[in-house]
């Protein structure tokens, strides 16, 4: 079966850093862009970035440029979303998904919610 | 302000028939034939229903239909069941990004 498996829920303070994962199984990891989706509370969805993990060739959506950084490790399967000092805005659920195609997303792990708050 | 526009809420009875658009530009969904469409229940993660404007993925029900007219895409939903009952966004293809844009999402209640 070919699934996305995302680390846990976490709470975090302003200023902390943070790195999530998104571990693949089932398919070829190298093969496929994953990429980062964010959901703030009640409102829809918006692309942050995308990884192929193959060569670890990396675009970033302009808004989420510089604010966080998108990895992988092809040896594990599992790509990753750091931020190097959170905030209270990157309060979120965070979706990790699987470029089946031209431009969608075939696969989505079950989201990672993160929580910023002093 | 999201690239594409979806009309916020969509409602219909059980049964019915109901149409979610999805408006761009030439330079997403007029220009290319990569849209798709997602439905999200609330708590869940989005689920792929549609994919190239109108190809269904495995599993799929064919309830479930997509086309495209001009600079504006549908879903189209036949035979409405309650568990419809969810939000539905719309993504395209860009020329003007790296990555693709979705639409705002609308909200479609099973009356």
């Amino acid at each position: 079966e070919v699934q996305l498996v995302q680390s846990g829920a976490e709470v975090k303070k302003p200023g902390e850093s943070l790195k999530i994962s998104c571990k693949g199984s089932g398919y070829s990891f190298t093969s496929y862009w994953i990429g980062w989706v964010r959901q703030m509370p009640g409102k829809g969805l918006e692309w942050m970035g995308i990884i192929y993990p193959g060569d670890s060739d990396t675009r970033y959506s302009p808004s989420f440029q510089g604010q966080v950084t998108i990895s992988a490790d092809k040896s594990i399967s599992t790509a990753y979303l750091q931020w190097s000092s959170l905030k209270a805005s990157d309060t979120a659920m965070y979706y990790c998904a699987r470029r089946g195609g031209k431009d969608y997303m075939d696969v989505w792990g079950k989201g990672t919610t993160v929580t910023v708050s002093s | 302000q999201s690239a594409l526009t979806q009309p916020a809420s969509v409602s219909g009875s059980p049964g019915q028939s109901i149409t979610i658009s999805c408006t761009g530009t030439s330079s997403d969904v007029g220009g290319y034939n990569y849209v798709s469409w997602y439905q999200q229940h609330p708590g869940k993660a989005p689920k792929l229903m549609i994919y190239d404007v109108s190809n269904r993925p495995s599993g799929v029900s064919n309830r479930f239909s997509g086309s495209k007219s001009g600079n504006t895409a549908s879903l189209t939903i036949s035979g409405l069941q309650a568990e419809d009952e969810a939000d539905y966004y719309c993504s395209s293809y860009t020329s003007s990004s790296t990555l693709a844009v979705f639409g705002g999402g609308t909200k479609l209640t099973v009356l």
